[in-house]
C-alpha cells in the first residue's frame, strides 16, 4: 500500500519567482517511480516530471526540478521563474514497479496560484 | 496526434436516465483508464483496460458500466446514477498498462463534467 502527503493545500508565488511544493510518501516497494502531474483550469492533467527511485540524480525538465530524498521519502517539486501558465493544481504520485495493479495513487494536491 | 478526446464536455442527467461518456485516442496506446474527480480532490481510479480487456475494477457500483470496443475507444455507460455521482470524469491512456511498466506517462483528456439531478 502507498500513502502520499502533500502538506500545502494552497500556495501562491509572484511571477518570475521560485516556489517549492512538498510531497512525502510511504511505500514498502523497493522499485518505484514518482510523478508530478499538474491540472490547470482547463482540467486536463499533464505530466510535469518523473523520477526513478533507483536514480540518485534529481530529474529536471526545463524550469521544473525535483529534490528527491529517498531515505526521507520526500519528493518536492521546484518551479523556477514561475509563469502565469503554471497556475494549476499539482499532484504528487508514486507508482510501484513490478506490480500487477497499475494504479497511480495521487496526493491530495496543492493549488498553486502565480500572481503577475 | 497526442490527444485524448472526451465527449461530451458537460452532461446533465436525471437519476432515471441512461447516458454514455466517450473517450478516444489515436496514439496506439493499449491501456485506457477511467478516473472520477470531485472538486479540489485528486482523481480516483475507477477502471483500467489493458489490451481491450478489463484488468482493474476498483469496486465501482454497477450503475457504471465500462466498455472498450476497440483499442482506440473507451466508453462509460451510466444508468440510474445518484446525485453523489456528480463529478468530473477523466479518461486517460498509456502505451501499456502501468502495472507492466511503472514509469508509463499517462495522457489525460479534459474530462466530462457530469451533473446528476
Amino acid at each position: 500500500a502507498q500513502t502520499v502527503t502533500q502538506s500545502q493545500p494552497e500556495m501562491s508565488v509572484q511571477e518570475a519567482e521560485t516556489v517549492t511544493l512538498s510531497c512525502t510518501y510511504d511505500t514498502s516497494e523497493n522499485n518505484y517511480y514518482l510523478f508530478w502531474y499538474k491540472q490547470p483550469p482547463s482540467r486536463q492533467m499533464i505530466l510535469v516530471i518523473r523520477q526513478e527511485a533507483y536514480k540518485q540524480q534529481n530529474a529536471t525538465e526545463n524550469r521544473f526540478s525535483v529534490n528527491f530524498q529517498k531515505a526521507a521519502k520526500s519528493f518536492s517539486l521546484k518551479i523556477s521563474d514561475s509563469q502565469l501558465g503554471d497556475t494549476a493544481m499539482y499532484f504528487c504520485a508514486p507508482q510501484a514497479g513490478g506490480t500487477s495493479y497499475g494504479k497511480l495513487t495521487f496526493g491530495q494536491g496543492t493549488i498553486l496560484t502565480v500572481h503577475p | 496526434d497526442t490527444e485524448v478526446t472526451q465527449t461530451p464536455k458537460h452532461l446533465v442527467m436525471g437519476m432515471t436516465n441512461k447516458k454514455s461518456l466517450k473517450c478516444e485516442q489515436h496514439m496506439g496506446h493499449r491501456a485506457m483508464y477511467w478516473y472520477k474527480q470531485k472538486a479540489k480532490k485528486p482523481p480516483e481510479l475507477m477502471f483500467v483496460y489493458s489490451y481491450e480487456k478489463l484488468s482493474i475494477n476498483e469496486s465501482v457500483p454497477s450503475r457504471f458500466s465500462p466498455e472498450c470496443p476497440n483499442s482506440s475507444l473507451l466508453n462509460l455507460h451510466l444508468h440510474a446514477l445518484q446525485p453523489e455521482d456528480s463529478a468530473l470524469y477523466l479518461c486517460a491512456s498509456s502505451q501499456v498498462n502501468m502495472g507492466f511498466r511503472a514509469n508509463e506517462k499517462l495522457f489525460f483528456g479534459s474530462g466530462t463534467q457530469l451533473s446528476v439531478l
